[in-house]
């Protein structure tokens, strides 16, 4: 069955500290993958998708992600929180022949100052 | 970049009436709008996919009678929910897919969420 598992429900940072969100898929044959944020009261805005070719993936307000086929891994990774980072990530999966999205539970970022 | 709407964004009703929920992609065309659910501290659930001038596909254990989806426009879906009751309280998101002319899969855009409280 197609899945996706965020392990880390709650994180906490630091402003300026380093960040990873760890996402992890099954899935039968290569996916697509995204990691979408929703802050309170907007939509999920997409952070970045993969879908072939450079397994690092840069996306929009200095996140990346990076593709382990070996280890059914898409984390994504920001060298440096801002305090406006604050929100839910969600890391989901697209099966190639359809537009359905599967998405993982869900990880709450906090950026403490 | 591509913006969806929805309305209302929060709409409170009591148990047994119906409610409506409007998705429209303000700045491209959609022939595929998907309609999800989100539960407290929880991911989003697909509920179902809407084609633009066909029924909608329901997923496995969403009541197509309850939940009526209607996509009249390459613009618009809208999700009804009928004789609703406490347990359809929920955030409830739409995406749409822009039409795109091939190549590969194109991203969804969502909209903001409508949170409905049936009391």
């Amino acid at each position: 069955a197609q899945s996706v598992t965020q392990p880390d429900i709650h994180i906490t940072v630091s402003e300026g500290a380093s960040l990873e969100l760890r996402c992890n898929y099954s899935y039968g044959a290569t996916p697509y993958l995204f990691w979408y944020v929703q802050s309170p009261g907007q939509g999920l805005q997409l952070l970045l998708k993969y879908f072939s070719g450079d397994t690092l993936v840069q996306g929009i307000k200095g996140f990346e992600a990076e593709f382990k086929r070996s280890q059914s891994s898409f984390n994504l990774r920001k060298p440096s929180v801002h305090w406006s980072d604050a929100a839910e990530y969600f890391c989901a999966v697209g099966p190639y022949n359809t537009d359905k999205l599967i998405f993982g539970t869900g990880t709450r970022l906090q950026v403490f100052p | 970049g591509a913006v969806v709407s929805q309305h209302p964004s929060w709409v409170i009703c009591k148990s047994g009436t119906s409610v409506k929920i409007e998705c429209r992609s303000l700045d491209f065309q959609a022939t595929t709008m998907f309609w999800y659910r989100q539960f407290p501290k929880q991911s989003l659930m697909l509920m179902a996919t809407s084609n633009e001038g066909s029924k909608a596909t329901y997923e496995q254990g969403v009541e197509k009678d309850k939940f009526l989806i209607n996509h009249a426009s390459l613009t618009l879906s809208t999700l009804t929910v009928t004789s609703a009751h406490p347990e359809d309280s929920s955030f409830y998101i739409c995406s749409a897919l822009p039409l795109v002319a091939g190549g590969p899969q194109e991203t969804q855009y969502f909209g903001p969420g409508t949170r409905l409280l049936v009391l």
